[in-house]
C-alpha cells in the first residue's frame, strides 16, 4: 500500500537554528499538508499546498515557516529560527482530491533545546 | 472552530460496543474520522459528506446527522486492535463555499480495549 515517507524520524536542534523536515507524499496525490501535534494534544493544521503553491495556512504558520516542493516528489517544511515552543511531532499528509481522506506520514519528532 | 468530542476516554472489554461523538456549533462541510495508535501516525477511517449519511466497514461505522453538526463513530464487538485515540477532523468552511482544504481536529477520544 502506498505510504507517505518522512525524514528524519527525530530531530534535535538548538533554539534559533534552522531545520528542514522532509516528506515524500504518495506519487499521484495532488494535495499536501503539514500538521503538528504537541505531545498528547490535538493535531493542528499548519499549511496546505496545491498546484505548487500554498492554498491555506494557519495563524501558526508565520514568517518563520516555509514550504517547498523542489523536485516534484519531495515536500519540505522549513523553520528558519526554531523556538522552544516549536517542539512537537510534525506530520506530513497527502490526499488525492479535496474531500478524500488523508494519508499521514509517520511523523518527525522535533525537539528544540 | 474546534469540534467537541465526547467522551474523552472510554475503557471496554473485548466484544463490547462504543460510540464516540463529534459536535460542532455550526454546520460542517465534511467530517473525517482517524485512529491514532501511540507513537504512530493517524490512520484514515472514513469521511462523511452528506447530511443523514451513514457508512462503515467491518464493525466500524459512522453517521452524520441531517443538520451536519454532529457525527458519531460506532465501534461494535470491539477488538484489542481498536485501542487508540480517535480523532474527528472537520472542515469548517461554510457549505455555500464548497468546503476547504484544511481540517480542524477535535481533542480526541482515547479508547482502551482490554481482554
Amino acid at each position: 500500500e502506498p505510504e507517505v515517507t518522512q525524514t528524519p524520524s527525530h530531530q534535535v536542534t538548538q533554539m534559533g537554528q534552522e531545520v528542514i523536515l522532509r516528506c515524500v507524499p504518495i506519487s499521484n496525490h495532488l494535495y499536501f499538508y503539514w500538521y503538528r501535534q504537541i505531545l498528547g494534544q490535538k493535531v493542528e493544521f499548519l499549511v496546505s499546498f496545491y498546484n505548487n503553491e500554498i492554498s491555506e495556512k494557519s495563524e501558526i504558520f508565520d514568517d518563520q515557516f516555509s514550504v517547498e516542493r523542489p523536485d516534484g516528489s519531495n515536500f519540505t517544511l522549513k523553520i528558519r529560527s526554531t523556538k522552544l515552543e516549536d517542539s512537537a511531532m510534525y506530520f506530513c499528509a497527502s490526499s488525492g482530491q479535496v474531500n478524500y481522506g488523508y494519508t499521514f506520514g509517520s511523523g518527525t519528532r522535533l525537539t528544540v533545546v | 472552530q474546534q469540534p467537541v468530542q465526547s467522551p474523552q476516554a472510554v475503557i471496554l472489554r473485548e466484544g463490547e460496543d462504543a460510540v464516540i461523538n463529534c459536535s460542532s456549533s455550526k454546520a460542517l462541510y465534511s467530517v473525517h474520522w482517524y485512529r491514532q495508535k501511540h507513537g504512530e501516525a493517524p490512520v484514515f477511517l472514513m469521511i462523511l459528506l452528506k447530511g443523514g449519511e451513514q457508512k462503515g466497514h467491518d464493525k466500524i461505522s459512522a453517521s452524520f446527522n441531517e443538520k451536519k453538526q454532529q457525527s458519531s463513530l460506532y465501534l461494535t464487538a470491539s477488538q484489542l486492535s481498536y485501542s487508540g485515540t480517535y480523532f474527528c477532523g472537520t472542515d469548517p468552511q461554510a457549505i455555500t463555499q464548497g468546503g476547504s482544504e484544511k481540517l480542524v481536529f477535535g481533542k480526541g477520544t482515547k479508547l482502551t480495549v482490554n481482554p
